[in-house]
């Protein structure tokens, strides 16, 4: 069962756009989220993180939205740049119960100059 | 500072044989976890140690362990090797508590192809 879900495969949004990424999870004990981005051949990267007590957080042109009630996180690029085209992983954790991160399979994104 | 580091990046395997990866974490982070990501199933927690000590565990069979040395270096093993096992193997490393410890940096991946 997967408890962290990214249901788009990909997106593609033009250069200078807003691209929006979304994530879904089912378990309540999740109270930490993170972001990653990975480009081929690489590691991924620690984008941004929210914790549950926030419903907002912002790093530059990166900000990340949470709504508990939903169950819901998205990642918000503005503007996005080529190179931003990656594939970026949601993920997730239960801290105060020290589990281990949970990831999404990934959305990549592409933007097209 | 330099990053992680993993050993080897490609691999390849024939099915029945061991095979043994090894990561040097950033110096002195004592949080080392390993990922399994294939096209299919995305980033799978296979296991993290702190400070010598298995600290988490995913889901996977016993023919996947691993160890971690005083200086932080981890190794995993896995044994009598399948098909299914051909994946990108990742490490990451992070320092030594609280959320920071899930704000992973994680290295190359070692690229295993059974065949």
């Amino acid at each position: 069962d997967q408890q962290v879900k990214q249901n788009s495969p990909s997106l593609s949004v033009q250069e200078g756009r807003i691209s929006i990424l979304n994530c879904d999870y089912t378990n309540s004990m999740f109270d930490y989220f993170l972001w990653y981005k990975k480009y081929p051949a690489e590691g991924p990267t620690f984008l941004i993180s929210i914790s549950s007590i926030k419903d907002k957080n912002e790093d530059g042109r990166f900000t990340v939205f949470l709504n508990k009630s939903a169950k819901h996180l998205s990642l918000h690029i503005v503007p996005s740049q080529p190179g931003d085209s990656a594939v970026y992983f949601c993920a997730a954790s239960a801290v105060s119960g020290n589990t281990p991160l949970v990831f999404g399979k990934g959305t990549r994104l592409s933007v097209i100059a | 500072k330099a990053g992680v580091t993993q050993t080897p990046r490609y691999l390849i395997k024939t099915r029945g044989q061991q095979v043994t990866l090894s990561c040097s974490p950033i110096s002195g982070h004592r949080s080392v976890s390993w990922y399994q990501q294939t096209p299919g199933q995305g980033l799978q927690f296979l296991f993290e140690y702190f400070s010598e000590t298995q600290r988490n565990k995913g889901n996977f069979p016993g023919r996947f362990s691993g160890r971690q040395f005083s200086n932080s270096r981890s190794e995993m093993n896995v044994s009598t090797l399948e098909l299914g096992d051909s994946a990108l193997y990742l490490c990451a490393s992070s320092p030594t508590s609280g959320v920071q410890t899930y704000e992973q940096y994680f290295g190359p991946g070692t690229r295993l192809t059974v065949t």
